[in-house]
């Protein structure tokens, strides 16, 4: 079974450009998450999606951040403009349903906002 | 408000012997524990779990221990080997919450040969 693919694994940008990450969940799997996970913390979630809905992004900065799903599998989280504190690693995850207890992470993308 | 908290961002084991990772939560509500393993430049990897009407789950080497009073649970690696040097996740969800976890900031364990 392949795993969660998300590209690109590092980018480096100056602070108010824009990025763009994305993800390829497990086949199968309708629950998507995005979590950004800051240097010595634990990953924080940003926004899930339930097929192409969003189910919660209460969590996500809204005025800079956006995500999207359209068609249920592929999902891309886009950051506009990037601040300095944006700088960490994005993780993908996925998960069979909503109620599924396990979820599975992509490798993560690593932002590096200068 | 950090629901779930690791207190030590750092262990060191000597191979062979057992390590023992810690993870505090204050929200009642959780009903399901995880712990993730993680290696640099990958993402974190389910290691187990364990439900809240249980008090001890094993598997293999790994043992996770639930104390719902004390809102404390604890991984045990017996016997540690060099391979398991990763950062380790407690994680927790509550019921309905669509399975959302929330993650404590993480251990680094270092098992020395």
């Amino acid at each position: 079974e392949a795993g969660v693919a998300q590209s690109p694994r590092y980018k480096i940008i100056e602070k108010r450009q824009s990025v763009a990450f994305w993800c390829n969940p497990i086949s199968g799997h309708a629950t998507l998450y995005w979590y950004q996970q800051i240097l010595g913390q634990g990953p924080k979630l940003l926004i899930q999606f339930q097929n192409n809905g969003v189910v919660d992004d209460s969590q996500l900065p809204k005025d800079r951040f956006s995500a999207e799903r359209l068609k249920g599998v592929d999902s891309t989280l886009k950051i506009q403009p990037a601040k300095l504190e944006d700088s960490a690693v994005y993780l993908c995850a996925s998960s069979f349903g909503s109620g599924a207890n396990v979820l599975t992470f992509g490798a993560g993308s690593r932002l590096t906002v200068l | 408000d950090q629901q779930v908290k690791q207190n030590s961002p750092s262990l060191s084991v000597q191979e062979g012997r057992i390590s023992i990772l810690n993870c505090d939560y204050t929200n009642s509500m959780f009903d399901y524990f995880l712990w993730y393993k993680k290696y640099p430049a990958e993402g974190p990897t389910f290691l187990i779990s364990i439900s809240s009407i249980k008090d001890k789950n094993e598997d293999g080497r790994f043992t996770v221990f639930l104390n719902k009073s004390a809102k404390h649970l604890s991984l045990h690696i017996v016997p540690s080997q060099p391979g398991d040097s990763a950062v380790y996740f407690c994680a927790a969800s509550v019921l309905g919450s669509a399975r959302q976890l929330t993650f404590g900031s993480g251990t680094q364990l270092t098992v020395l040969p």
